[in-house]
């Protein structure tokens, strides 16, 4: 099973500033199969990125995704009052055992 | 606009059953694969299952596999889970996601529906 660790566990910066969240697997994570999501409280999760570096449909261009194998990290460029968040990195996985694993998350807050 | 809704929730003794529920709508549910994730209070996501556009693949975490089965309808546009032989580590926020295929990331989530397991 391949696990995710996010760090850090709480990033406290202020709007405007520059957020960096890492994700790092276990194991390699082939083709890059890594999502982040963002949740904000009494909210479903929202999919921010895929592919490790493809922004979803809507999502503002101040968040990018980056990385390989194992070390991957999404940045918020500019922070915005509702960017504060908890953030979520997944892995799925297309080779046995097919099973998706998530990351413990980081709680980006003011 | 994409729509899905979850329900069934509810309180459940130790060892009792439930089955939720996903209404999808505003999408050709038939094409895509579906999925069931938990959150139980004040902790992070945990995938549940799985499951194809045709029920072809259907997969299951090792922490449900044995209790919980994962089903569809395409015809009624639902998802279903029967969670059999429920604990009190079941409890959580359960959310319905919708993913192109059987492996791939959550484009799409419902609000959730919670299940409490409690006697």
């Amino acid at each position: 099973e391949i696990v995710l660790t996010q760090s850090p566990g709480t990033l406290s910066l202020s709007p405007g500033e520059r957020a960096t969240l890492s994700c790092r697997a276990s194991q390699s994570i082939s083709s890059s199969y890594l999502a982040w999501y963002q949740q904000k409280p009494g909210q479903a999760p929202r999919l921010l990125i895929y592919g490790a570096s493809s922004r979803a449909t809507g999502i503002p261009d101040r968040f990018s995704g980056s990385g390989s194998g194992t070390d991957f990290t999404l940045t918020i460029s500019r922070l915005e009052p509702e960017d504060f968040a908890v953030y979520y990195c997944q892995q799925y996985g297309r080779s046995p055992p097919f099973m998706y694993t998530f990351g413990q998350g980081t709680k980006l807050e003011i | 606009e994409v729509q899905l809704v979850e329900s069934g929730g509810g309180l459940v003794k130790p060892g009792g059953s439930l089955r939720l529920s996903c209404a999808a709508s505003g999408f050709t549910f038939s094409l895509y694969s579906m999925n069931w994730v938990r959150q139980a209070p004040g902790k992070g996501l945990e995938w549940v299952s799985s499951i194809s556009s045709s029920s072809t693949y259907i997969y299951y975490a090792d922490s449900v596999k044995g209790r919980f089965t994962i089903s569809r309808d395409n015809a009624k546009n639902s998802l279903y889970l029967q969670m059999n032989s429920l604990r009190a580590e079941d409890t959580a926020v359960y959310y319905c996601a919708r993913s192109w295929e059987v492996v791939d990331y959550f484009d799409s989530w419902g609000q959730g529906t919670l299940v409490t397991v409690s006697s």
